[in-house]
């Protein structure tokens, strides 16, 4: 049974371009979560999609990143013309429903780790 | 706005050793959770705590919660080198785990 999928694992992007960061959740899992981990630091939430659908976005940058979670396909958080500060650690996360109906845990990957020279 | 602040934030013990790691946070929840990560991988879910008073054991670790103080502790016992890794708490203010707010994490290093 295949855990959270993504990639890639490592990005390196130069100041200006683009980066497109791949989610596939655990089978059978409809919710997914993107965070963010700065070096040194926790991780901080990003956003919530189920399919097709934008749940929470307060944790997004209100500029050049952007997050969708298909009928078909991973999901994928895509930062447009990346800066030196978008360098991070982007892990993605999978739940079968809302957790907090459950008190369960979401389920992470094993990140993107993405470089911006 | 929520925080969530562990001590220490860096922590070096000899094998054999016990120690606690705390973390506190700042505004009600009854669910609290903790993480562990390897250098370079992702978070492995060590421990939920559902309810005031929870405790919960898996091998030389030990997780409580105390919601009214609004802490936890992660007790390290007899310590050996594989415990290696930052913890991290983690807490989320809607009361499930979609949208949680970590902690900086406390960097455990194990030394024979």
């Amino acid at each position: 049974n295949a855990g959270v999928m993504q990639n890639p694992r490592h990005l390196v992007r130069r100041r200006g371009q683009e980066a497109r960061l791949r989610c596939s959740p655990m089978k059978g899992h409809s919710h997914v979560y993107w965070y963010r981990q700065l070096p040194e630091e926790g991780l901080k939430f990003m956003v919530y999609l189920q399919k097709e659908n934008i749940i929470d976005e307060s944790g997004m940058p209100k500029e050049r990143f952007s997050a969708e979670f298909p009928k078909e396909g991973p999901s994928i958080l895509r930062i447009q013309q990346v800066v030196r500060g978008d360098s991070a650690a982007y892990f993605c996360a999978s739940s079968p429903v809302a957790t907090h109906l459950t008190g369960n845990t979401i389920y992470f990957g094993e990140g993107s780790w993405l470089t911006v020279v | 706005e929520l925080k969530v602040e562990q001590n220490p934030l860096f922590l070096s013990m000899q094998e054999g050793k016990n120690y606690t790691i705390y973390c506190n946070y700042s505004t009600t929840s009854d669910r609290l959770y903790w993480y562990r990560q390897d250098p370079g991988k992702s978070l492995e879910s060590l421990f939920v705590l559902l309810s005031n008073g929870a405790v919960k054991q898996e091998g030389r670790l030990m997780a409580s919660l105390d919601t009214k103080a609004r802490l936890s502790t992660l007790h390290i016992t007899a310590a050996v080198h594989d415990l290696s890794a930052t913890y991290f708490c983690a807490v989320d203010p809607q009361g499930g785990s979609e949208k949680l707010v970590f902690g900086k994490g406390t960097k455990l290093t194990v030394n024979p």
